[in-house]
């Protein structure tokens, strides 16, 4: 079955600081998409950053980027610069590509920014 | 087991008949919330409710309707489904509004609307 892991429920940094949220999955396909959802408290979700399998380049949007290591199964979101807005649950996603039937996703990593 | 439910997983079926999707969580939360999910969008929040007879609306409720009448269920009504309802549905729960705990995904209800 696939499954998603985020090791580490609870993480601090300062602000300005880099900070990198770790994901592993486990999956015998080939083809699929990953997801990184930030979820503030007011409990919207929303996207920050989704990889194709089949890409080599990592994704990347603006501070945000993954080190996407398919071998590994490891999908880690880096925040750069960081900013006491980017306080919020970090889901990370797996789903097929071809059957886009089901989402899995990871238990979430809670991330304090701190002025 | 910790878990939510959602049933059907899968359900086509035509424009303007009633359908109900159901969700269920046994782990007593009080904070339950319904989304969709549509490629490119992400996922987006249609209703939420954090207690038994509170629900209220989040960003993309038209067309849809809830019911908190018990702690566990929190349904999802269509009265009227229409194409553009075609959607991944996700239920959630948690303890809280804005606590520290972590939300938990149901395993997604395929809706196709013809």
């Amino acid at each position: 079955a696939q499954t998603v892991t985020q090791s580490q429920p609870e993480m601090s940094v300062q602000e300005a600081e880099t900070v990198t949220l770790s994901c592993t999955y486990d999956t015998s396909e080939n083809n699929y998409y990953l997801f990184w959802y930030k979820q503030p408290p007011s409990r919207q979700m929303i996207l920050v950053i989704r990889q194709e399998a089949y890409k080599q380049q990592n994704a990347t949007e603006n501070r945000f980027s993954v080190n996407f290591q398919k071998a590994a199964k490891s999908f880690s979101l880096k925040i750069s610069d960081s900013q006491l807005g980017d306080t919020a649950m970090y889901f990370c996603a797996f789903m097929y590509m071809n059957r886009d039937d089901k989402i899995i996703f990871g238990k979430g990593t809670r991330l304090h920014i701190l002025p | 087991e910790a878990q939510v439910t959602q049933n059907p997983r899968y359900l086509i079926t035509v424009t303007g008949k009633k359908l109900t999707v159901t969700c269920s969580q046994n782990m007593n939360h009080e904070y339950m919330s319904w989304y969709r999910q549509d490629p490119g969008l992400g996922l987006r929040q249609i209703y939420y409710s954090m207690n038994v007879e509170v629900t209220d609306k989040g960003d993309v409720p038209e067309g849809y309707k809830v019911s908190r009448k018990e702690k566990r269920n929190f349904p999802l009504i269509l009265e009227s489904p229409s194409p553009n309802q075609t959607s991944l549905y996700f239920c959630a729960s948690s303890f809280f509004q804005g606590s520290t705990d972590t939300q938990y995904f149901g395993p997604g209800t395929r809706l196709t609307v013809l």
